[in-house]
């Protein structure tokens, strides 16, 4: 079956960096694209990004550029988001997400919480 | 980047049919199909109901239906469960190749 475990829990201090893994399992990996999406308490999610996991390529969201990076080993079937210059606005649930095509999620990480706080 | 307008809640009865609305632009939903629609209960991943405008994965009940019209897209629950309790995002393609959520909506049955 379909799985996408993440990585746990998170406690930052603001200025650092984080990486969040995403282990797929159950189907090709190379034939979907992972989009992160991030969630702050209290708030409706928010898409981060996406990454290609056959060419690598990605794309973020404007608001993200220069902080985030989101890579893939192939061999293991990881996707991995890291966020750097962490604020406490960065404080949140951050979900990896199988992509059908144009944004159709059918699998869903459990969430990992990164928390920011000095 | 500006998030789709919905309806903070709606509420209806057992049974009752309630709609939720997803206002966006001509340049996300006005102008694709590729509008899904997400349900998330407290402290659990988003679920996909909808995608693209109008077509429910295998699983979702029929009483989920979705439509568009112009820049709105909706999405209408038939026949209200106390178990369809929950927040309810839109989701859109956007044409700069980027994705913006709704803002959310709070489904409550009475």
């Amino acid at each position: 079956q379909v799985q996408l475990v993440q990585s746990g829990a998170e406690v930052k201090k603001p200025g650092a960096s984080v990486m969040v893994s995403c282990k797929a399992s159950g189907y090709t990996f190379t034939a979907y694209f992972i989009h992160w999406v991030r969630q702050a308490p209290g708030q409706g999610p928010e898409w981060v990004g996406e990454i290609n996991t056959n060419s690598g390529g990605t794309k973020y969201t404007q608001q993200f550029q220069g902080r985030v990076t989101m890579t893939r080993d192939t061999s293991i079937t990881t996707a991995y988001m890291e966020l750097s210059s962490l604020t406490s606005d960065d404080t949140a649930v951050y979900y990896c997400a199988r992509d059908r095509g144009w944004g159709i999620y059918d699998y869903w990480g459990q969430g990992t919480l990164v928390t920011v706080s000095s | 980047q500006s998030a789709l307008t919905q309806p903070p809640s709606v509420s209806g009865s057992p049974g009752q049919s309630v709609t939720i609305s997803c206002t966006g632009t001509n340049s996300d939903v006005g102008s694709y199909n590729r509008v899904s629609w997400y349900q998330q209960p407290p402290g659990t991943a988003p679920k996909l109901m909808i995608y693209e405008v109008n077509n429910r994965p295998s699983g979702v009940p029929d009483r989920f239906s979705g439509s568009k019209s112009g820049n709105t897209a909706s999405l209408t629950i038939s026949g209200l469960q106390a178990e369809d309790e929950a927040d309810y995002y839109c989701y859109s393609y956007r044409s700069d190749l980027t994705y913006v959520f709704g803002t959310g909506t709070k489904v409550t049955v009475l």
